[in-house]
C-alpha cells in the first residue's frame, strides 16, 4: 500500500492567491483528518470526515478555509484568500473507524509558505 | 473535553541515556492512549499504543503504561539512539475511538 498521499509536497504562494491542498487515503479506510502544524500551535485538527461527510469542522480557522471530500479516495483542502499567518504544515490521515482500531496513519505533510 | 499535557522539550541526551518523557490527561471515560513519533519531514506514525488501565504498550525498546490513578501515559526507554532523534507526540482517543487529541509534542535530539 502507498500510503497516504497528499499534493504538493512544498507550496510557495503570495498572499490573497488561492491555495488548494491535496490527499488520497488509503484505500479502505472511512476516516479522513486534515492537521494543521506551526510551532506555536503544535499539532491542530481543521476538520474530520467519516465516509466522506464532514462530521467536525470546528478546528477549521475561518471562512477562508473550505475542505471536500467528493469520493472515499480523494478530499482537498483550500484556503481562499491565504495569509501569510496559513504557513504551516497541512497533515492529512486516514483511518479505519469502526473496528475497535484508533490507529491514524498519516501523509508526508505538505509544507505552506505564504509571503 | 479531553485534553494532552506534554513535558515541554527539547529534550536533549547523550546516546544510551535513560529517556523519560512526562505525559498526562484529562478525558471522561475510557480513552485509549498512544505516542506518535515523527522523524524530520515525515509525517506521524504510531509507536505504541495502550487500551486499558494498567496495559502496557510498547515498540522498539519504548514502553509506556497506562495509569488511570494518576492519568498518566509516560514513554520510557531505557537506552535511546541517535537515531531516536524525533518529536513525539501523546495522544487519546474519544470515547467512541473517533478522534484523536493530541499533546503539544515533545523534541528529542539524542547527541552521540
Amino acid at each position: 500500500d502507498a500510503g497516504v498521499i497528499q499534493s504538493p509536497r512544498h507550496e510557495v504562494t503570495e498572499m490573497g492567491q488561492e491555495v488548494t491542498l491535496r490527499c488520497k487515503p488509503i484505500s479502505g479506510h472511512n476516516s479522513l483528518f486534515w492537521y494543521r502544524q506551526t510551532m506555536m500551535r503544535g499539532l491542530e485538527l481543521l476538520i474530520y470526515f467519516n465516509n466522506n461527510v464532514p462530521i467536525d469542522d470546528s478546528g477549521m480557522p475561518e471562512d477562508r478555509f473550505s475542505a471536500k471530500m467528493p469520493n472515499a479516495s480523494f478530499s482537498t483542502l483550500k484556503i481562499q484568500p491565504s495569509e501569510p499567518r496559513d504557513s504551516a504544515v497541512y497533515f492529512c490521515a486516514s483511518s479505519f473507524q469502526g473496528g475497535g482500531n484508533e490507529k491514524l496513519f498519516f501523509g508526508s505533510g505538505t509544507q505552506l509558505s505564504v509571503l | 473535553g479531553n485534553s494532552v499535557t506534554q513535558m515541554e522539550g527539547p529534550v536533549t541526551l547523550s546516546e544510551e541515556a535513560f529517556l523519560t518523557i512526562n505525559c498526562t490527561y484529562t478525558a471522561t471515560g475510557y480513552p485509549s492512549l498512544f505516542w506518535y513519533v515523527q522523524y524530520p519531514g515525515e509525517g506521524l506514525q504510531l509507536l505504541l499504543k495502550a487500551t486499558k488501565a494498567d496495559d502496557k504498550g510498547s515498540n522498539k525498546g519504548f514502553e509506556a503504561t497506562y495509569r488511570k490513578e494518576t492519568t498518566s501515559f509516560h514513554l520510557e526507554k531505557g537506552s535511546v539512539q541517535v537515531s531516536d532523534s524525533a518529536v513525539y507526540f501523546c495522544a487519546l482517543s474519544d470515547q467512541a475511538g473517533n478522534m484523536l487529541t493530541f499533546g503539544g509534542g515533545t523534541r528529542l535530539m539524542v547527541k552521540p
